[in-house]
């Protein structure tokens, strides 16, 4: 039940812009997204809810079709601070009111200058 | 500013040898994980609780138990070491209904299994 994550990496001049997709096989609540940079922990980014709005950070932002089952990260002009791998976390198990979480298996992505 | 706690950061054991990881959250959440991260694989739970005492097998607990004993604190256990549980291992924490639900995830730790 890991969702797919696609693609699996991209390379990226300063500037230009990215899509990052993630697809589940199963009907979603959530998605979250994660940024992971190189020798720390993730860090959350944004979290859409089943008939929430689209969300935004800063130049990043994310989308959820509800009925495809997929959200699609958008990284604008992107910036050099953007690199990393980025992990998308769909439900998983359960938990009282909530679900923990299944991780794709990140994109990782390079800003160069 | 710190949030969640590893005891290490980086682990050198021996196959056969009894492990412990051990995660400290100040949020006084509710929700704990364990997740280890592999090349290509991504992040992958191990185990999770969601109170004291209490504890959910995730998609991978097989050569691992956990302990949970005060709510700050969650361990992850490895009873005899092998080589393919050498990993970077990510201990994470939340609370649903506080703000965005965001999990947050401590500095994790590499182990090595020799």
């Amino acid at each position: 039940q890991q969702p797919v994550q696609s693609p699996q990496a991209v390379i990226l001049r300063e500037g230009e812009d990215a899509v990052i997709n993630c697809s589940s096989s199963k009907a979603l609540y959530s998605v979250h997204w994660y940024r992971q940079k190189h020798g720390e922990a993730p860090v959350f980014l944004m979290i859409l809810l089943k008939g929430g709005e689209q969300k935004g950070h800063e130049k990043i932002s994310a989308s959820f079709n509800e009925k495809k089952q997929q959200s699609s990260l958008y990284l604008t002009a992107s910036q050099l601070s953007y690199s990393g791998t980025y992990f998308c976390g769909t439900d998983g198990v359960k938990i009282s009111s909530g679900y923990a979480l299944n991780f794709g298996k990140g994109t990782s992505l390079l800003v160069t200058p | 500013d710190v949030k969640v706690t590893q005891s290490s950061r980086y682990l050198v054991k021996r196959t056969g040898e009894k492990v412990f990881l051990e995660c400290v959250q100040d949020m006084d959440h509710e929700n704990m994980f364990w997740y280890r991260q592999d090349p290509g694989l991504g992040l992958r739970l191990i185990y999770f609780s969601y109170d004291v005492k209490m504890k959910e097998k995730g998609d991978i607990p097989e050569g691992y138990s956990v302990s949970r004993e005060k709510k700050e604190r969650f361990s992850l256990i490895l009873e005899s070491a092998s080589t393919n549980q050498t990993s970077m291992y990510l201990c994470a924490s939340y609370s649903f209904g506080a703000g965005d639900n965001e999990q947050f995830f401590g500095p994790g730790t590499r182990l090595t299994v020799l």
